[in-house]
């Protein structure tokens, strides 16, 4: 059981490139998560879905998008990368609302 | 969401009890305690979460107070593997889908061989 699988583990940006990271999840969970976690700082949510054609912003949703067009795979998309996104992305998944989270190793992400 | 106020760090000794504080002083009925840890360049963990009794289970402890206003993670044993930064959140059920978690800074913990 994979759990939450993030690809790539690393990536360096050029500012005003595009890319998107990946997020599966093979445990049938219908919440799905995307957080950002700058140095020595705590978790900040970006943006969720509480299941396959829905998706919500979340604290600092500005400059990502997101998409959910099966349960298992919740991609997030920066359209014009910024310095200000140089961060570590974590996607989390959970069965339910009552369940815990499920976290991903995350992606280290540099933009110069 | 109702905040939760935790020390910036601590430090214990490996294979001893290791009690982690947090206080909550505006948590409302419907709020969940919730405790997650981060081990370095790793995302997040979950280890447990309760309302009002008491909960165990085979990573740790979670004592909620009588008046819900503070709450201590229980580590019995600590080990080296225990390093890490533990976060104690709330998390409100009632919001329906936007319950969703809120990371602080948490507090890191240092276990000395």
């Amino acid at each position: 059981n994979a759990g939450v699988t993030q690809t790539p583990k690393f990536r360096i940006l050029k500012i005003g490139q595009s890319m998107t990271l990946q997020c599966t999840q093979d445990m049938n969970h219908n919440y799905m998560y995307w957080y950002r976690q700058d140095p020595g700082m705590g978790l900040k949510l970006i943006y969720y879905s509480v299941g396959a054609g829905i998706t919500d912003k979340g604290e600092v949703p500005n400059g990502y998008n997101v998409s959910r067009s099966t349960t298992e795979d919740f991609p997030l998309r920066l359209e014009l990368a910024a310095p200000s996104q140089t961060s570590v992305y974590f996607c989390a998944s959970s069965y339910n609302r009552d369940s815990g989270y499920t976290f991903g190793s995350g992606t280290r992400l540099t933009v110069v | 969401d109702a905040k939760t106020t935790q020390p910036n760090s601590m430090e214990s000794n490996e294979e001893e009890p290791v009690h982690l504080p947090c206080n909550h002083s505006t948590i409302s009925g419907t709020d969940y305690i919730h405790w997650y840890r981060q081990l370095p360049s790793q995302g997040p963990e979950y280890v447990i979460h309760g309302l009002t009794s008491n909960v165990n289970n085979r990573m740790a402890s979670l004592a909620i107070a009588e008046d819900r206003k503070s709450s201590t993670l229980i580590l019995h044993r600590a080990t080296l593997r225990d390093a890490a930064v533990y976060y104690c959140i709330l998390r409100d059920l009632s919001n329906g889908a936007n319950s969703k978690l809120t990371f602080g800074k948490g507090i890191t913990l240092s276990v000395r061989p």
